[in-house]
């Protein structure tokens, strides 16, 4: 199904260990971003993507970093897992930057606990 | 600051009736707004895009207005059904176009 596919569902974490959610999309869209969702806080940008090879910070990039070597896939690293990094992730594209059009396409998103 | 907001309080309707949503936006002047809806667990779902040269925008039972005079858009949903229960989020560009301001969203619940 043409969409943004996130993995994993739901990680737990412990305190200093790192990972990388993956995301994938099939739809050829150039801009894509990654958001953390928390109870009162709303979306937060992280890090966001305008094409290949070129990232650039969002709201709260610290303890994350991000590549783009391919239209298709922007994973996201968490250098070293913090409780304050416990959240709901979303992967989300769209054709253009600001989703005129279409809107953003999201992923399911990635349920951290981190410990 | 660039700021967004949406009522907080859950909004709770019969069903049949017109669910009407509101986003204010202060400080600055989106060339366009975008409203989504997100099911508890799941990522935000596209609904509709209006631009600030646009009164109002339709789509099925979905209408948006955009008064660029009181800095707001309104949502509406005719005909609402227990289905339609979910959170909307509204959302504007930022002055670059390069990412979304977005609000925390508003609560509906469509009693059958």
């Amino acid at each position: 199904n043409a969409g943004v596919t996130q993995t994993p569902k739901f990680q737990v974490l412990k305190t200093g260990q790192s990972m990388t959610l993956q995301c994938a999309q099939d739809m050829n869209h150039e801009y894509m971003s990654w958001y953390r969702q928390d109870p009162g806080m709303g979306l937060r940008l992280i890090h966001y993507s305008v094409g290949a090879g070129i990232t650039d910070q969002g709201e709260v990039p610290n303890g994350y970093n991000v590549s783009r070597s391919t239209t298709e896939d922007f994973p996201l690293r968490l250098l070293s897992a913090a409780p304050s990094q416990t959240s709901v992730y979303f992967c989300a594209s769209s054709y253009n930057f600001g989703g005129l059009g279409d809107g953003y396409t999201f992923g399911s998103g990635t349920r951290l606990t981190v410990v | 600051s660039q700021k967004i907001e949406q009522n907080s309080e859950a909004l709770n309707i019969q069903e049949g009736k017109t669910a009407t949503l509101t986003c204010n936006y202060t400080n600055y002047s989106p060339a366009y707004l975008q409203w989504y809806r997100q099911d508890p667990g799941r990522g935000p779902v596209f609904l509709l895009l209006i631009r600030e040269n646009e009164k109002e925008k339709r789509k099925e039972r979905l209408k948006v207005t955009f008064d660029t005079t009181l800095k707001q858009s309104l949502f509406h949903i005719t005909a609402s059904q227990p289905a339609d229960s979910a959170t909307y989020l509204c959302a504007s560009n930022a002055g670059n176009n390069r990412k979304l301001i977005w609000g925390l969203g508003t609560s509906l619940a469509v009693n059958p």
